[in-house]
């Protein structure tokens, strides 16, 4: 089976820096994905890690080790409109994803 | 293109009612996906479909029925629903190859 965990909720400024951290524990790892939901919304996707390092874009970028079942999601520059639900994700065969429990992160001015 | 859209957008049942939520994609995707959704908690995987004419459970699959009725349909079923059956319901969809799942705008369901 599949576990993840990520702190439930983090408060910061805008124009500050926020790592989510997110740790796993699985049975078939092919990579780690990263939603943004906002209140009342759909999912949506944000980047994915399927080898160990840092993927860049724009403001936000994710990194991964898989040897530490580790990644986290920095979000960088933060806005209000940043304020929303962000969920890891890991990914089986078949694209199968099971999604953590979710961070919320509140941005306040 | 519409991307990924669900019908209804709301729904009220009593227990043991029975109802379909509908999902298409225009994106010509080989799958798609049912989660759930419980308030202030990360989606569940209820059933998948790899291609057109196959299915299979998820981790919740308890209480639920599916139908890929063709490559842009997928339908998921409630036979008598329960009060647990309480959620919001994605549906989502994504080309082999690629991990982005597209999701719908979901369908909140509240049974009674």
């Amino acid at each position: 089976g599949q576990s993840l965990e990520q702190p439930s909720e983090v408060t910061a400024v805008e124009g500050a820096i926020v790592q989510i951290n997110c740790t796993y524990q699985t049975s078939g790892f092919y990579g780690l994905s990263w939603y943004q939901q906002h209140d009342g919304g759909a999912p949506t996707f944000l980047s994915y890690n399927a080898l160990d390092g840092l993927e860049e874009t724009g403001r936000f970028s994710s990194f991964l080790s898989r040897s530490d079942s580790y990644g986290y999601l920095l979000l960088q520059e933060l806005q209000m409109k940043d304020s929303a639900s962000y969920f890891c994700a890991v990914e089986a065969a078949g694209n199968k994803l099971t999604f953590g429990g979710g961070t919320r992160v509140l941005v306040k001015p | 293109n519409a991307g990924v859209t669900q019908t209804p957008k709301f729904q009220v049942l009593k227990t043991g009612q029975s109802m379909t939520l509908q999902c298409a994609q225009d994106m010509n995707h080989n799958s798609m996906y049912w989660y759930r959704q419980d308030p202030g908690m990360g989606l569940r995987l209820i059933y998948y479909s790899a291609s057109e004419g196959t299915t299979d459970k998820g981790e919740v699959p308890n209480g639920y029925n599916v139908s890929r009725l063709n490559k842009r349909e997928f339908s998921l079923r409630l036979e008598s629903a329960a009060p647990s059956q309480t959620s919001v319901y994605f549906c989502a969809s994504s080309e082999g190859g690629d991990e982005t799942q597209y999701f719908g705008p979901g369908t909140r369901l509240l049974v009674l």
